[in-house]
């Protein structure tokens, strides 16, 4: 059983572009959630989703990222005009349905900015 | 709002010696209190959990945690190091209770084990 599959593991863009993270879940998974994390910093919550909803957002700066999980291919968090301040390594996580059920991560997207 | 309190930022023991990392935390009902490791470069990986039950629970790798209510303390340890083991280790609170899913994570301990 594959678990949390992310691409790519690194990505360089340079200030004004796009960035655009992508997630899969671990099989028979419907939620997904998206982790940053700053450099020798804990992981900080950014968004919640399951298939074609956004159930919580409380952690998404307001303005230039985004997020999806449509019915059909991964979860892709967008990042509009990087800023030097957007590199970080990006983590998603994936769970089964109950509350309870701990959440399983991928190995990270390293976003660097230059 | 939950909030979670690594007080060690870097430890170090002997390989072979015991380890116990702390972890405090801020929640006003009974958490969901996790731990998890992460390697250099490599995402985090599941140690263990408390949801309720028994205080004392068990993970991989030989590490356990004790939940304590009265001192808002979810300490891991584990009775003989590896060298295997060095690598950063994050405690995180989730409010599974009130259908909120976003787990707050600590600031990490990092691990370092000398030969």
């Amino acid at each position: 059983n594959a678990g949390v599959m992310q691409n790519p593991r690194h990505l360089v863009r340079r200030r004004g572009q796009e960035a655009r993270l992508r997630c899969s879940p671990m099989k028979g998974h419907s939620h997904v959630y998206w982790y940053r994390q700053l450099p020798e910093e804990g992981l900080k919550f950014m968004v919640y989703l399951q298939k074609e909803n956004i159930i919580d957002e409380s952690g998404m700066p307001k303005e230039r990222f985004s997020a999806e999980f449509p019915k059909e291919g991964p979860s892709i968090l967008r990042i509009q005009q990087v800023v030097r301040g957007d590199s970080a390594a990006y983590f998603c996580a994936s769970s089964h349905d109950s509350s309870s059920d701990e959440q399983y991560f991928g190995p990270g997207t390293r976003l660097t900015v230059t | 709002a939950q909030s979670v309190t690594q007080p060690d930022i870097h430890i170090t023991v002997s390989e072979g010696a015991s380890l116990e990392l702390r972890c405090n935390y801020s929640y006003g009902a009974t958490p969901y209190l996790f731990w998890y490791v992460q390697s250099p470069g490599q995402g985090l990986q599941l140690l263990l959990k408390y949801f309720s039950g028994d205080t004392l629970v068990q993970g991989i790798k030989g590490f356990e945690a004790e939940f304590k209510r009265s001192q808002s303390s979810f300490n891991l340890r584990k009775p003989s190091v590896h060298w295997s083991d060095a690598a950063e280790y994050f405690c995180a609170v989730g409010a599974g209770d009130t259908g909120r899913r976003a787990l707050t994570f600590g600031s990490g301990t990092r691990l370092q084990v000398q030969p």
